[in-house]
């Protein structure tokens, strides 16, 4: 199956410091990831959609300076969460789709992010 | 109209019943619904998806039953063990599962020994 992976699992930051996130599709080309994120006992709040080598398409109120998503590859996504404070801790999702229209998403492991 | 509407929010069965959850849209647009499964700490997994095309789906233990005209879909768990206690989530999206997944609220499922 489909395999997508994240690193690193978990991060711990002093707020005001920026931090990047990778998600990587291990077994096949993504030519579309999401990120997500996720409180605790809440659903998935996607943040934005990054196609390879174009800028991402961001959801209404996700502050895209703030959340640089970078897709330069087919199998690599990039999200810097940058001058993190302590609302930004959160459980970050990725996911990714392959060429086809029917691909289904495949989410990664999820990154924690604890910011101090 | 981009919501997807889950129930319950969550579920307790004994090992062996049959845990039900449902899901609900409006948007008549979406063409793909997939149902994830998360546990604590974990990213979600796809568990099984359906298309308006067909009215149920079945893969081992778990079906998607689908109702275009009502604009329902539920996910059935036959024969409930503990360790499908984790959180279900349904979606949906449009053209095909590579567009942006709409989900629903989650159902925390417990199943009791």
């Amino acid at each position: 199956g489909a395999v997508v992976s994240q690193h690193p699992s978990r991060v711990i930051c002093k707020s005001g410091t920026s931090v990047k996130i990778e998600c990587r599709s291990l077994d096949f080309q993504a030519t579309t990831m999401f990120w997500y994120r996720q409180f605790p006992k809440q659903s998935l709040m996607l943040m934005a959609t990054s196609n390879e080598g174009s800028k991402a398409t961001y959801e209404q109120g996700v502050e895209k300076d703030k959340f640089l998503i970078n897709h330069a590859s087919l199998t690599l996504s990039t999200l810097t969460v940058t001058s993190a404070h302590p609302e930004d801790s959160s459980f970050y999702i990725c996911s990714a789709s392959g060429a086809t229209s029917t691909d289904t998403q495949y989410f990664g492991p999820g990154t924690r992010l604890t910011v101090l | 109209q981009q919501q997807v509407k889950q129930s319950p929010q969550s579920l307790i069965v004994q090992k062996g019943g049959i845990s039900i959850i449902n899901c609900a849209y409006e948007n008549t647009a979406f063409d793909y619904f997939p149902w994830y499964q998360q546990f604590p700490g974990k990213g979600p997994a796809l568990l099984i998806a359906i298309r308006p095309d067909v009215s149920e789906k079945k893969e081992g233990r778990f079906t998607i039953s689908f109702n275009k005209s009502a604009k329902q879909f539920s996910l059935h768990i036959m024969d409930s063990q503990p360790g499908d206690s984790a959180t279900y989530f349904c979606a949906a999206s449009g053209e095909g599962g590579s567009e942006k997944l709409v989900f629903g609220k989650g159902t925390k499922l417990t199943v009791n020994p």
